[in-house]
């Protein structure tokens, strides 16, 4: 079946440094979506990625899809305290039925 | 407010017992999924419903059920409770069928048990 991984699995870093988080489909994707967990709170839809080679900005956030839509990754510039969570990716199927699958998450730390 | 509705937001009950948790899916939205997140872990699909009828199946124990009544909202049964039923359980929702549009998560349901 569809699996999707992404790492790193865990990621300190301090306040002000570049952080990247990649996630990896075993099949070819339709689109790709992205999540963002707070400690102690739920998942938020952040982005979705559609088109091979697509790149998306938010802010500081830059999102891309693989060309072959199997990975794509999650960069964050000048990373803030509130930047802290954890990043899911969540890799929709082709097909009639859509089947999504999360990445098992990368926890980001940031150091003040 | 996400729009999505989960209660209770917190349960504790003893091993052997049946829990029932309660989704309120956004308005409009049609599919209801539930998930199941153990401590620091990934997100564990359970099972989906659409406009009432059940949709996709994933991980879910047979000890465990759900359903989507006419108004749309769903209820999650969990029965003969074992230490690693121990969870935060989500529900989320989306307006279609598939994850087009992304889903919409409730805030959760920690469910210890004891």
């Amino acid at each position: 079946g569809q699996q999707v991984m992404q790492i790193p699995q865990y990621q300190h870093v301090q306040e002000g440094e570049d952080f990247t988080t990649y996630c990896n489909s075993s099949t070819t994707l339709s689109n790709i979506q992205w999540y963002k967990q707070r400690p102690g709170g739920h998942p938020v839809f952040l982005i979705q990625l559609v088109k091979s080679g697509e790149v998306k900005k938010q802010k500081r956030l830059t999102f891309q899809f693989g060309e072959a839509k199997k990975n794509s990754s999650l960069h964050i510039t000048a990373t803030q305290t509130t930047d802290v969570g954890t990043y899911f990716c969540a890799g929709v199927g082709s097909g009639g039925y859509q089947k999504v699958t999360f990445g098992t998450g990368t926890k980001l730390q940031v150091i003040p | 407010d996400s729009g999505v509705t989960q209660t209770p937001k917190h349960l504790i009950t003893a091993t052997g017992q049946r829990v029932t948790l309660r989704c309120s899916p956004r308005s409009g939205d049609l599919s209801v999924y539930w998930y199941q997140q153990s401590l620091d872990q990934g997100l564990q699909f359970l099972i989906q419903y659409y406009n009432g009828e059940e949709r996709a199946k994933g991980n879910i124990l047979e000890r465990f059920s759900a359903q989507q009544f006419p108004d749309l909202h769903s209820e999650l049964n969990l029965s003969s409770l074992e230490l690693g039923d121990s969870a935060l359980y989500f529900c989320a929702s989306s307006v279609e069928q598939g994850a087009g549009y992304g889903y919409t998560f409730g805030s959760g349901t920690r469910l210890t048990v004891v």
